[in-house]
Order: structure tokens, then sequence, then C-alpha cells
């Protein structure tokens, strides 16, 4: 249990169907953040929520769409998908924003056991 | 932008054995962060590093931040099978807002 909840686990869609991602954090944390985990690739940022607010968008395609409504939900909306897009989808929070490098700030990141979604 | 590279992608040891995976940025980075993943798990954040030429000890893992704050290390002296796993270095940098993760170096530990 790592006080980071995601579901579904795993996800099988087609590429026109609509579907969404969730992640909780019961660890009081002010920062949010997806991460997309391929094969042989490094672990993707996604998308950053600090105290709700988007701060990070890293060239993402539209075809993801997230939602933060509170600092302990984060939503991944996930629609007309490619088959390249079938990944590990990792959702992470951190106390504070990781990005700042602040000294003093460890910005650790609890992750989630991530959802795993399949792109036919 | 700033890449974290790490090498090696792959180690196979037996287990007494050391093992040394390497992470050098291309920028000076203001942190860096190691974690490890489990087959079949998610990231488990294993320390943080800040100060130039930082030394930290966890048991058998040893991690170094570089003096020029590049590049970093971590050792693990006398492997052990539930070593097994990737190995990920995470470093953000002065200039920058996202905290970016190398390839991994994936660790087999045989008995």
């Amino acid at each position: 249990e790592t006080g980071v909840t995601q579901t579904p686990r795993h996800l099988v869609m087609g590429m026109t169907n609509k579907k969404s991602l969730k992640c909780e954090q019961h660890l009081g944390h002010n920062a949010m953040y997806w991460y997309k985990q391929s094969a042989k690739k490094p672990l993707e940022l996604m998308f950053v929520y600090n105290f709700k607010e988007q701060t990070e968008n890293n060239s993402v395609p539209s075809r993801f769409s997230p939602e933060c409504p509170n600092s302990s939900h984060l939503f991944l909306h996930l629609h007309t998908l490619q088959p390249e897009d079938s990944a590990l989808y990792l959702c992470a929070s951190s106390q504070v924003y990781a990005g700042t490098g602040l000294p003093g700030n460890t910005g650790e990141l609890f992750f989630g056991e991530g959802s795993r979604l399949t792109v036919l | 932008g700033q890449q974290v590279m790490q090498i090696p992608q792959y180690q196979h040891v037996q287990e007494g054995e050391d093992f040394t995976t390497y992470c050098n940025s291309s920028t000076t980075l203001s942190n860096i962060q190691w974690y490890k993943q489990r087959p079949g798990g998610h990231p488990v954040f294993l320390i943080q590093l800040v100060k130039s030429g930082e030394v930290k000890k966890q048991k058998r893992l040893t991690f170094q931040f570089g003096e020029a704050k590049k590049n970093s290390s971590l050792h693990i002296t006398a492997t052990q099978t539930t070593d097994v796993g990737t190995y990920f270095c995470a470093g953000n940098s002065n200039s920058g807002y996202a905290l970016n993760f190398g390839k991994g170096t994936s660790l087999l530990v045989t008995p």
C-alpha cells in the first residue's frame, strides 16, 4: 500500500473508445503527476499538477486530457488512442512539486501501482 | 533539453558479487533521486542527493553525487536475490521544472 491508488489496474480499449484512468492519493500531498512507462523507454513525464494547477504539459497529444478536481484526485481521460499508446500509466504524488530543485526539498515521488493500458 | 543517461542497461551477476550503475546528465543537476522498481511493480524512492560530492549509504547500497553535479552512481555490495529489479536515477536541473528519469538499469541476481 503506497498511499496512491490507481484504477483500473488493467484496461483494454479500441481506438474509438473513450475511457478514463483515476488516481487518488491519501498522503496529503500537494503535487500529482502522470508518467508513461513503455518498454525500452524511460519514464516519460506527461503532466504535473501543483495545488490543482497544471504546471507541466510535456508535449502530450491532445488525445490525453488530464483533470485534477482537487489535490487528492487526478484523472487521465483517453479518447481516440493509437496502439502505440499502449503502456503502463503511472500516477505519482509528492509533498511539494519535485521540479523546483530547492535544497531541502526532497520532492520524493510516491507512485501508484499503475494502470496497464492496451489499445487495440 | 535535459537528458539523463544510465549505463549499463542490463546487468546479470551472481549472488554475492558487487553491482554498480551510473547516471550521467547533459546538464548540471540541482539534485538527483534514485528509485527501484521490482518486476511487475512500481518505482519506489530510495534516496535523494543534493550536495556536490555527496555520498550516502543505506546498508549495502552506496550512492554518490559527482563534484560537478552531472553524474551519480549506485553501488550495491554483495548482491542478494532481493536486489533484483530496475534501478532508475532521476534528476532535475537548475533551469528545468521536470524530474527526468533515466532508462534504468535492470539487475538480475542468480543464486
